[in-house]
């Protein structure tokens, strides 16, 4: 199986900060890399597929990079509704897997 | 506007069965693959299970290969996981979740989750 491993695993950052969140693939997944934003008690929201391509109605602030083994996902000016926990997720191959997640809080 | 709701969880005991339903609104179920996902209290998330449109392809987790069971009914927009031999590490949160496919960019993941039913596995 892949593993995903993210880093960090929390973060603390302010209002309008720039936040890199990194994730790391056990072995190539080419740019089959998603990542998600999930706040406590609701279900995941797809951000971004194929490693940078924004999903439909994300915020621009938004992006994504990387392919092979290392990607980051990048919030360019960090707004109150961005504090929740990310998740990255490849499928190159099943089982498909997750990160253990990455959860932004308010410094 | 897609909607997934899923059914069918509950309390179980140990060895005993459920069976989770999902139902799919708002999109043309036929032409999507489908996913089971589950997330334990408190923990992050884990792929269950994956069909495709047509039934013809279908993936487990280890963790649950032998004891679970996907399947669908295009006719009725429904989706289904039969779980047996519940164990008491398959408690969750289990959502139904759509597949978005794509060859440009190649693209596989998921961009419609349900609410998800929560199965609890208790003596």
């Amino acid at each position: 199986d892949i593993q995903m491993t993210q880093s960090p695993s929390s973060l603390s950052a302010s209002v309008g900060d720039r936040v890199t969140l990194t994730c790391r693939a056990s072995q190539s997944i080419s740019k089959y890399l998603n990542w998600y934003q999930q706040i406590p008690g609701r279900a995941p929201k797809l951000l971004i597929y194929a490693a940078s391509s924004l999903q439909s109605g994300v915020p621009s602030r938004f992006s994504g990079s990387g392919s092979g083994t290392d990607f980051t996902l990048t919030i360019s000016g960090l707004q109150p509704e961005d504090y929740s926990t990310y998740f990255c997720q490849q499928s190159h191959s099943t089982p498909w897997t997750f990160g253990q997640g990455t959860k932004v809080e308010i410094k | 506007e897609v909607q997934l709701v899923e059914s069918g969880g509950g309390l179980v005991q140990p060895g005993g069965s459920l069976r989770l339903s999902c139902a799919a609104s708002g999109f043309t179920f036929d032409r999507y693959s489908m996913n089971w996902v589950r997330q334990a209290p408190g923990k992050g998330l884990e792929w269950v299970s994956y069909i495709s449109s047509s039934s013809r392809t279908i993936y487990y987790a280890d963790s649950v290969q032998g004891r679970f069971t996907i399947s669908r009914d295009n006719a009725q927009n429904s989706l289904f996981l039969q779980m047996n031999s519940l164990r008491d590490e398959d408690t969750a949160v289990y959502f139904c979740a759509r597949v978005l496919t794509s060859l440009e960019p190649p693209t596989r993941a998921i961009d419609y989750w349900g609410q998800g039913t929560l199965v609890t596995v208790s003596s």
